[in-house]
């Protein structure tokens, strides 16, 4: 089993929409969460972290299930600009490698 | 800009061939990453460096990967007698952290091609 899943997509919305994302993770004693986003050809970039309370970023918000090791992203009111693969990330305790899930695309269309 | 610099931006070799993949990270980010990642995957763990030291080199995939950070600045990525299935984005990150794990810079990448 891979250490973060994923569901790969595509996701495609209209313009407007709400959409969810979620990701599972094996490792119980992972410590640190991420959403990062990557964009067609160029680099992962960080979106949000991801606490423990969940959070809110005007249109996302993250939210974790520890117990259930769940994460999730929801966008509200979709751009065309939101289209990009979503990489959900978790660390582990200690110095470590930040580990990737394969990402979720997402398409808003017109 | 002072962001990551990855050098260089596009690769092609031939298979065989030795490469060396640079990367400059942000100045003063005590911790670098490389990650390699191919198409529809997500980005795969390499090889960390706190410092001048390799903390975690788990993820090489085998003897013919290496790499060094010696003034604990710029690292270099070397892969040996290149294989087709070498080819990928090779990402590399640097991030400030101290014990805990904070965010990380991203370069552009090198896209690296084996023929």
């Amino acid at each position: 089993r891979k250490e973060v899943e994923q569901d790969p997509g595509p996701f495609n919305v209209p313009e407007g929409a709400t959409v969810a994302f979620n990701c599972t993770y094996s490792n119980s004693a992972s410590q640190s969460f991420f959403w990062y986003r990557q964009d067609c050809r160029k680099e992962p970039k960080l979106l949000m972290s991801v606490y423990s309370s969940g959070n809110e970023d005007g249109r996302f918000t993250a939210q974790l299930n520890r117990a259930s090791q769940y994460i999730s992203l929801l966008i509200r009111d979709s751009k065309l600009s939101d289209s990009a693969t979503y990489l959900c990330v978790v660390s582990r305790p200690g110095n470590t490698p930040l580990v990737f899930g394969k990402g979720t695309r997402l398409s808003v269309i017109a | 800009g002072a962001g990551v610099s990855q050098t260089p931006s596009n690769k092609v070799t031939e298979k065989g061939k030795y490469v060396e993949l640079r990367c400059d990270p942000i100045s003063g980010h005590t911790a670098l990453y490389w990650y390699r990642q191919s198409l529809g995957q997500g980005p795969e763990f390499l090889i960390y460096f706190q410092g001048t030291g390799a903390a975690d080199d788990s993820g090489l995939p085998n003897d013919r990967f290496f790499a060094v950070r010696p003034e604990g600045s710029v690292s270099t990525l070397k892969i040996q007698r290149t294989e087709r299935g070498d080819s990928a984005v090779y990402l590399c990150a640097s991030s400030p952290n101290r014990g805990r794990l904070t965010e990380a810079f991203f370069g552009q990448g090198t896209r690296l091609t084996v023929v």
